[in-house]
């Protein structure tokens, strides 16, 4: 079956722009959850929904992000007024229910200019 | 807080010989481990788990990993390198009681023909 699935794979936009970023999970997944990755490190934990809720948002950096999952299915990452230092691959996972077992996505490039 | 330290940014093996890439995880609670490799311009595909059980697990493409409480370890191995082994690996927890995932800063395995 399908994957997740991330649009766009890359994004290049300019310092001080609005950028939204989308994420499909495989469906029935119910966990959906956003990582940050910089260059040379591992990714990193921004934020995870159970269902349409926001479960756990200790990740977010600061409040130029948000992300929503209103269905409770796609998911989109919103980050404003970037900065260089945004500059990173965003991936998505999903969990079926009841499983710690995380299925990534291939990532959005972003970067910032 | 948790953390997840893997020895060696990078690792160069021959092929056919053993390939041993270490994690060690700080916990008071035995988490649930991870490991996930990541193929150039590929999402991160799960190699591996930890969540109970017997320590030793075996993956897939040969990789094995075992849960060593006492050294709070969780190394990964394989017994016979091959060149399409050549990726950056990822050993990650998930603590106790929670879904967000800790990733270690990764390991490039390079193999010499």
């Amino acid at each position: 079956g399908a994957g997740v699935s991330q649009t766009p794979s890359n994004k290049v936009t300019e310092k001080g722009k609005y950028v939204e970023l989308r994420c499909d999970p495989i469906s029935g997944h119910t966990a959906l959850y956003w990582y940050r990755q910089s260059l040379g490190q591992g990714p990193e934990f921004l934020i995870y929904f159970q269902g349409t809720g926001a479960a756990d948002d200790s990740g977010l950096p600061n409040d130029r992000f948000f992300a929503v999952r209103p269905e409770g299915s796609v998911s989109t990452l919103k980050i404003q007024r970037t900065e260089r230092g945004d500059s990173a691959v965003y991936l998505c996972a999903s969990s079926p229910p009841g499983s710690t077992e995380q299925y990534f996505g291939p990532g959005t490039r972003l970067t910032v200019t | 807080a948790q953390s997840v330290t893997q020895l060696g940014s990078h690792v160069s093996v021959s092929e056919g010989a053993l390939v041993l890439l270490r994690c060690n995880y700080s916990s008071s609670v035995p988490p649930y481990l991870f490991w996930y490799v990541q193929y150039p311009n590929q999402g991160l595909q799960l190699l591996l788990k930890y969540t109970t059980g017997a320590t030793l697990v075996k993956g897939i493409n040969g990789f094995e990993a075992e849960f060593k409480k006492s050294e709070t370890s969780f190394h990964l191995t394989k017994p016979s390198a091959h060149m399409s082994d050549a990726a950056e690996y990822f050993c990650a927890v998930s603590p106790s009681g929670t879904y967000k995932y800790i990733f270690g800063t990764g390991t490039r395995l390079k193999v010499l023909a």
